[in-house]
């Protein structure tokens, strides 16, 4: 069974500071994703990273895949108020998606 | 833009009670999910549906739970017999292809909030 382990799961940024998400999965992932959420809204789809060495980037946000290290990160450069959300990833085995458990991020003045 | 849609927002039902969750996926998209996610946790996958079938399920989604698509817009969830640890957030997902597909992005809808009493 894929299990998907998010660090930390929750941080508090200065705005302008740079800082990571780590995603590790203990099996074969097919994909991995990464999803946001603000609070009671749906999960809005950041990145869907296919293959080795993946890296996807969209304004402040980057994530990338290591599949021999089974390790997705997310980084956030020169954070903002508006990134203050929880942020998901997730893998896939199998048409299975498992999630993390999230990352509650509140970036701060 | 396309979305997906699901009805009620929120939903109270009395323990026992069956309920049905309804969801309009994207248009042309060929593969229906399911999730929850219980209040302040994570986002569990429950089931897969595809070419009106279902294609995965979780552990989670025991003989309680029952996916349909009626008709050629709604995809629906159903519980039967309600429980009180049923009580989450239910999402509704659609995407063109599998998950394991080229065109995987999932998108979801709003929720529906399923309070059991």
């Amino acid at each position: 069974e894929l299990k998907v382990e998010q660090n930390p799961l929750f941080l508090s940024m200065q705005e302008g500071k740079n800082y990571t998400i780590y995603c590790n999965y203990s099996t074969t992932s097919d994909r991995l994703y990464w999803y946001r959420q603000d609070p009671g809204k749906s999960l809005e789809s950041l990145f869907v990273l296919l293959s080795n060495g993946a890296v996807k980037q969209e304004g402040r946000l980057m994530a990338s895949l290591d599949t021999k290290a089974r390790l997705s990160t997310l980084h956030i450069t020169a954070a903002v108020h508006d990134l203050s959300a929880t942020y998901f990833c997730a893998g896939l085995n199998n048409n299975d998606m498992r999630f993390g458990a999230g990352t509650r991020l509140t970036v701060k003045p | 833009e396309p979305e997906v849609t699901q009805t009620p927002s929120h939903q109270v039902t009395q323990m026992g009670q069956e309920v049905i969750l309804r969801c309009v996926p994207i248009s042309n998209h060929l593969y229906f999910y399911w999730y929850r996610q219980i209040l302040g946790q994570k986002v569990e996958f429950l089931v897969s549906f595809y070419n009106n079938e279902i294609s995965e399920k979780s552990e989670i989604f025991d003989d309680q739970f029952s996916v349909e698509r009626p008709d050629g817009s709604n995809f629906t969830l159903k519980i039967r017999s309600t429980k009180l640890e049923d009580s989450a957030m239910y999402f509704c997902a659609s995407s063109y292809s599998g998950l394991a597909g080229v065109y995987n992005e999932q998108f979801f809808g709003p929720g529906t909030r399923l309070t059991v009493l």
